[in-house]
This record gives C-alpha cells, structure tokens and sequence, in this order.
C-alpha cells in the first residue's frame, strides 16, 4: 500500500541548532512529495514539494528537503532553529500525477530557548 | 487571494446529536476535500469532489457521515449521530484541479468534540 512513515513523533532542539525531520514513503513510482507545518489552532501550510528533477528542494521559512530514491526517503532540514518553528510537522506523498494525499502521523517539534 | 474559509472554528456536541460544517474554497478552485485529523495523527481523506460532482467518497463513514458541494462551490459536511470517536479536526482543503502539482490549500479547520 502506498504510505508515508514518519518515525519520529516528538523532536527537541535548542535554539539555533540544526534539525532534521523524517520522513520514508513507500509507493511503487516516484510519488510527489510535500512537506506541511501546522501550528496550534492553524491549518496545514506548505513548507515545499518534490516532483521530479533536482533531489534538494528548497522551501519558505529557510527549509529545504532532499529527496533520496536509494533510501525511499524525503526528510526536511533547516540549519538554525528559531523559536517559531516549534510546531507539528507533516510529510504527504500522491502518486505521480495523482491527487489523493497520504500523510504520515507528524512530527511535533519542540524548540528549548 | 483569500483562503479557505471555514466555519464555525469550534464546536462542542453531545453523542448522537447531529452537526454541520461549512467551507468556502478558493475561488475558481474546481477541487475539494474534506480531511479528518485525530488528535496525535495525520489527516485522513474523507470525501474529494471536482465541482459538484463526487470523486472519492470510500473512506466516508457513509452511515453516519454525509457531504455535499451544491453548485460546484461551497460545501457542506455533516455527521448524524456524532459518536465519540467523531471527536478531531475536520479539515477542507481546495486545489485548483485534480493533480497534486497543483498544490492543496488548506483552511484552518473546525474542532469538534463529542461529549
């Protein structure tokens, strides 16, 4: 079945540290891949999207992702935390030129000061 | 562009009583659908509709759960009798067409709790 595993459920870093986040998608082709934050109270707000073509997909909020086939992975990035990036974050995949998300079950993502 | 809009942000009901949610897509937005996201969890897919018509309803608790989109616009979900287990956010999101590239907007949702 076509999904998207994110194993980590809670994530803490200090401020300005680096971070990444998880994300493994099984699907038979290359799927679309897209990378969501929903902070308390808020809706899901697209950080960036994969396709097809370069594997390093830059985003908003100085986020970036890299796509890797060999390990059927999509996991976000971002060099220096800030306080406002404590939120709950998602990874979705669809299949190539579908439109049905799958998402994984998020990781909340905690920022010590 | 305005956003999603839904409506009401909260709701709080008793078990077996009915509820209704409301959502506007973005105009011209042909692509909808409603997600329902249990606390600690992803959101699911309820129901997707192109204009009016009907694209995926499989994963819609249909005997309890119903959803239309009159007119290809606004669109309605409502649950009747709400259980316990009803309890999440639910989710309306619109896309310009039936393609992922497209990209999804998603409204801010409405919290239910089923007391």
């Amino acid at each position: 079945a076509q999904s998207v595993t994110q194993p980590d459920i809670h994530i803490t870093v200090s401020e300005g540290a680096s971070l990444e986040l998880r994300c493994n998608y099984s699907y038979g082709a290359t799927p679309y891949l897209f990378w969501y934050v929903q902070s308390p109270g808020q809706g899901l707000q697209l950080l960036l999207k994969y396709f097809s073509g370069d594997t390093l997909v830059q985003g908003i909020k100085g986020f970036e992702a890299e796509f890797k086939r060999s390990q059927s992975s999509f996991n976000l990035r971002k060099p220096s935390v800030h306080w406002s990036d404590a939120a709950e974050y998602f990874c979705a995949g669809a299949t190539g030129g579908g439109n049905k998300l799958t998402f994984g079950t998020g990781t909340q993502l905690k920022v010590e000061l | 562009e305005a956003g999603v809009a839904q409506s009401p942000r909260y709701k709080i009901i008793e078990k077996r009583q009915s509820v209704a949610f409301w959502c506007n897509p973005i105009s011209g937005h042909a692509t909808l659908y409603w997600y329902q996201q249990i606390l600690g969890q992803g959101p699911k897919l309820l129901i997707q509709f192109q204009n009016n018509g009907v694209v995926d309803d499989s994963q819609l608790p249909k005997d309890r759960f119903s959803a239309e989109r009159l007119k290809g616009v606004d669109s309605t979900l409502k649950i009747q009798p709400a259980k316990l287990e009803d309890s999440a956010v639910y989710l309306c999101a619109s896309s310009l067409d039936m393609n992922a590239y497209f990209g999804y907007t998603f409204g801010s949702g409405t919290r239910l709790t089923v007391v």
